[in-house]
């Protein structure tokens, strides 16, 4: 079983804060994902990661940041939250050779 | 560009009847993975069954079998003797191996429901 770990898991804010989503593995993976989901949608890539200090956008366009300070952490932030944020967000990550990826519980945020 | 087309918003079968949810793709890679995942309701998803391209025998994993036709770019999930925790939304998942970024590309999604 995959252990890899996303807070808070719901989160609604006012509009401007400055919100960071947290995302841990402990599986020593070197890939990590985030994916930001509608309800009912799919999941589409906002950014990636190959290790530490390694950083990619992904094929959807987000206005959030991320960073890979450890191999096990992986968080997302976003500067100043707005209304078209709201969303579900999830991370997962993948070890090497033909690995699949493992899902976190995701972090459902609601921006007022 | 890979695209994954999941063509069935919604579907439903009785409790132990046999249900299969559809999935086609489109790209150039001649190696790759493909990947079902299931995310019931307000829980993780989860690895269901994957495919490599180059194996030509179809995966199967206990009451879950696909069918991967890999000329056609067809890549249909099998549930056998469905049960009611099988009710939640299914995702086929395209990963290319040329780039080595190991991302997915998900298809829309299929929401399936179990009935008693």
């Amino acid at each position: 079983e995959a252990d890899i770990y996303q807070t808070p898991r719901y989160l609604v804010i006012g509009t401007g804060k400055k919100i960071t989503l947290e995302c841990s593995q402990t599986m020593g993976h070197d890939k990590m994902y985030w994916y930001q989901q509608d309800p009912g949608m799919e999941l589409h890539l906002i950014h990636y990661s190959y290790g530490v200090n390694s950083t990619e956008k992904g094929d959807l366009s987000s206005e959030s940041t991320v960073s890979r300070i450890r191999t096990e952490h992986f968080p997302l932030t976003l500067e100043s939250a707005r209304p078209s944020h709201t969303s579900q967000y999830l991370c997962a990550s993948r070890g090497r050779g033909d690995q699949p990826q493992h899902f976190g519980d995701g972090t459902r945020l609601s921006i007022l | 560009a890979q695209t994954v087309t999941q063509s069935q918003p919604e579907m439903s079968v009785q409790e132990a009847e046999t249900v299969t949810l559809s999935c086609t793709y489109d790209t150039s890679e001649n190696n790759y993975y493909l990947f079902w995942y299931k995310q019931p309701p307000s829980r993780q998803m989860i690895l269901v069954i994957r495919q490599e391209a180059y194996k030509q025998q179809n995966a199967t994993e206990n009451r879950f079998s696909v069918n991967f036709q890999k000329a056609a770019k067809s890549f249909s999930l099998k549930i056998s003797d469905s049960q009611l925790g099988d009710t939640a939304m299914y995702f086929c998942a395209f990963m290319g191996l040329s780039s080595n970024t190991g991302k997915l590309i998900f298809g829309q999604g299929t929401t399936l429901q179990v009935k008693p």
